[in-house]
């Protein structure tokens, strides 16, 4: 079993429409949770971290769910540049070596 | 702040050759960088931890005889692909992690894509 697993997507959303995903971790001693942004050959970028009480940015919200081992990221009023692939991502503690998941691809079109 | 650059950017090279990418913090100081491999369509692979001054920590599956790695000062690391073979062309990004108390995040480079001919 994956680390960290997500589901590959894609996900076509039309623009405007709220759109949420999953993320599944199998270490039940990971601290640290963060979704990043991927963009088509480029690096990852941090999209925001994760906490327990969950958190909100703008249009993303994440949520931590220990006792089930996940967590979920919600994007409302989808934007066309918010089309890329989605990193889930875990450590054991904040700036420990990070575990990726394999990525959702988001599609926001027209 | 937090900026983390890798040169070169694109490296298209023989079967055989050796290619080095370089990694720097820009604005910080780097205690622990991180290699990372990405083939494509996959996620990111942790290869190695690179902390300044030591030898690199390689994970499981990694060759370290063949992929050398130097962190040399606290604001640059350096992997070296020796002896390259197409199977080796992929996407390697760094990161970097500041000292204790700063940029306890890791910051990522803009990745280097290496193709083997």
């Amino acid at each position: 079993r994956k680390e960290v697993e997500q589901d590959p997507g894609p996900f076509n959303v039309p623009e405007g429409a709220t759109v949420a995903f999953n993320c599944t971790y199998s270490n039940s001693a990971s601290q640290s949770f963060f979704w990043y942004r991927q963009d088509c050959r480029k690096e990852p970028k941090l999209l925001m971290s994760v906490y327990s009480s969950g958190n909100e940015d703008g249009r993303f919200t994440a949520q931590l769910n220990r006792a089930s081992q996940y967590i979920s990221l919600l994007i409302r009023d989808s934007k066309l540049s918010d089309s890329a692939t989605y990193l889930c991502v875990v450590a054991k503690a904040a700036g420990n070596k990070l575990t990726f998941g394999g990525g959702t691809r988001v599609l926001v079109k027209p | 702040g937090a900026v983390v650059s890798q040169h070169p950017s694109r490296v298209i090279c023989k079967s055989g050759t050796s290619v080095k990418i370089e990694c720097r913090s820009l604005d910080f100081q780097a205690t622990t960088m991180f290699w990372y491999r990405q083939f494509p369509k996959k996620s990111l692979m942790l290869m190695a931890t690179s902390n300044e001054g030591s030898k690199a920590t390689y994970e499981q599956g990694v060759e370290k005889d063949k992929f050398l790695i130097n962190h040399a000062s606290l604001t640059l690391s350096t992997l070296t692909v020796t002896s390259a073979h197409p199977e080796d062309s992929s996407f390697y990004i760094c990161s970097a992690r500041g000292l204790s108390g700063t940029y306890n995040e890791q910051f990522f480079g803009p990745g280097t894509r290496l193709t083997v001919l």
